[in-house]
């Protein structure tokens, strides 16, 4: 157990519409990352903050967002849904190490 | 652009095998080169990294055989057990700024062993 939990579990839902995803990080980390894992393109970097501040960003979709809140824990909204954004979607959070922590992950499943 | 390319795509070694999963960076920014294990239904796990100043590091039955000069590492899993069955990714993050766990990934090897 990494100690970083990410709720639901498992997500289906209809194209076009809105899902969010929640991530807690382990106690005490102040970063928090979040992960798009599919079958074709592996495991991509979305986006990266740091104690409620963006910090960087990868190949995230417009219709993509995130946001960390005061408390630490971290949410991915995922807007006008198509079929190819079904995937795992993974949070990491760590310290001020190179070392991440993954969640257990949320599938999305868009149909 | 795929900054990280890893091979073979599976792997299937017999019990006692030695396993061997090869990757390649571009950027030479890159400064640090962590190993991640990953079994069905769970998120990727830190298993072994690295870092260009040394050319090898083991810890138990995990190595990794790093060429700064070829731009290449590799995982070496000795004694390889029926448990050590997952995904294993390769993996590279580029040195400077704040970003740190802006890490690049390789495809996967899925790795089978058989008793």
């Amino acid at each position: 157990d990494s100690g970083v939990t990410q709720t639901p579990k498992h997500l289906i839902t209809a194209t076009g519409q809105r899902v969010t995803l929640r991530c807690s990080p382990r106690s005490g980390d102040l970063s928090v990352y979040w992960y798009q894992q599919s079958l074709d393109q592996g495991l991509q970097f979305l986006i990266q903050y740091y104690n409620g501040e963006e910090r960087a960003k990868g190949n995230i979709l417009e219709r993509f967002s995130a946001q960390q809140f005061p408390d630490l824990h971290s949410e991915l909204n995922l807007s006008s849904l198509e079929l190819g954004d079904s995937a795992l979607y993974f949070c990491a959070s760590s310290d001020l190490g190179p070392r991440l922590y993954f969640g257990p992950g949320t599938r999305l499943t868009v149909l | 652009q795929q900054q990280v390319k890893q091979s073979p795509q599976s792997l299937i070694v017999q019990k006692g095998g030695i396993s061997i999963i090869n990757c390649a960076y571009e950027n030479t920014a890159f400064d640090y080169f962590p190993w991640y294990q990953q079994f069905p239904g769970k998120g990727p796990a830190l298993l072994i990294a690295i870092r260009p100043d040394v050319s090898e590091k083991k810890e138990g039955r995990f190595t990794i055989s790093f060429n700064k000069s070829a731009k290449q590492f590799s995982l070496h899993i000795m004694d390889s057990q029926p448990g050590d069955s997952a995904t294993y990714f390769c993996a590279a993050r580029r040195a400077g700024g704040t970003s740190y766990g802006k890490l690049t990934f390789g495809q996967g090897t899925i790795l089978t062993v058989h008793p």
